[in-house]
């Protein structure tokens, strides 16, 4: 079966600082992949997808950016973090383009002060 | 107008009661509907998920979409406390990788 994991699961980091935030999805191979970032009391905005290894998609212009070093490995960073980064970040993957949904991990509370 | 309509609750039943949560959408190509339950700091878990119009049951879970009304709804029955969660619909058309969420009604089950 496959498992998808996040890490850190918490963190808290000063305005101006960097950002890594890491992704790994276990059990399938050449995965879709997706950041999300989910504000307080809000829905989910997708920030990036990715259909394969160094293919980035960004959906909405901003202070972040995502990569993919590796088939089942997505990333996202920041080099410098603004107060309005704080909220709720999700990793998903789906199997490809014709599995119908996404499949979320656990989650990194980011918390920007 | 956003995409997807949400009612962001909360919602408050007693246990035992049926649920009824609720969308409604604007782009009329949406084809793929799904909804993902999310507990408090977790991610969401993906519930059910139908394809075009029509019913899909999987035990208390009912999900039902009407594309003439643009409208869909998850039905529970027999609540139970741990039911209490945020209830997140999502949609998506046919050929394309983004899903689109609702805001999700908060649910909560009283004992």
């Amino acid at each position: 079966s496959q498992t998808i994991h996040q890490w850190p699961a918490t963190l808290v980091q000063p305005v101006g600082s960097p950002l890594s935030l890491e992704c790994t999805v276990e059990g399938t191979s050449n995965p879709n992949l997706y950041w999300y970032r989910q504000a307080a009391g809000r829905g989910l905005q997708l920030l990036f997808y990715s259909v394969g290894i160094g293919q980035i998609s960004s959906e909405v212009p901003q202070n972040l950016s995502a990569s993919r070093p590796q088939d089942r490995q997505f990333i996202l960073s920041s080099k410098k973090l603004l107060l309005s980064d704080s909220g709720f970040y999700l990793c998903a993957w789906r199997r490809d383009a014709v599995q119908e949904t996404q499949y979320f991990g656990p989650g990194t509370r980011l918390l920007v002060l | 107008q956003k995409e997807v309509e949400q009612d962001p609750g909360p919602l408050s039943v007693p246990e035992g009661a049926i649920v009824s949560l609720n969308c409604t959408y604007s782009n009329s190509a949406f084809q793929y509907f799904m909804w993902y339950r999310q507990y408090s700091r977790k991610g969401p878990e993906l519930l059910m998920y139908t394809y075009s119009s029509g019913n899909k049951e999987d035990g208390r879970f009912t999900a039902q979409v009407d594309k003439s009304s643009k409208y869909i709804s998850l039905f529970i029955r027999d609540s139970q406390p741990s039911d209490s969660a945020t209830y997140l619909c999502a949609m998506r058309e046919d050929s394309s990788y983004k899903l689109i969420f609702g805001s999700g009604t908060r649910l909560l089950v009283r004992p």
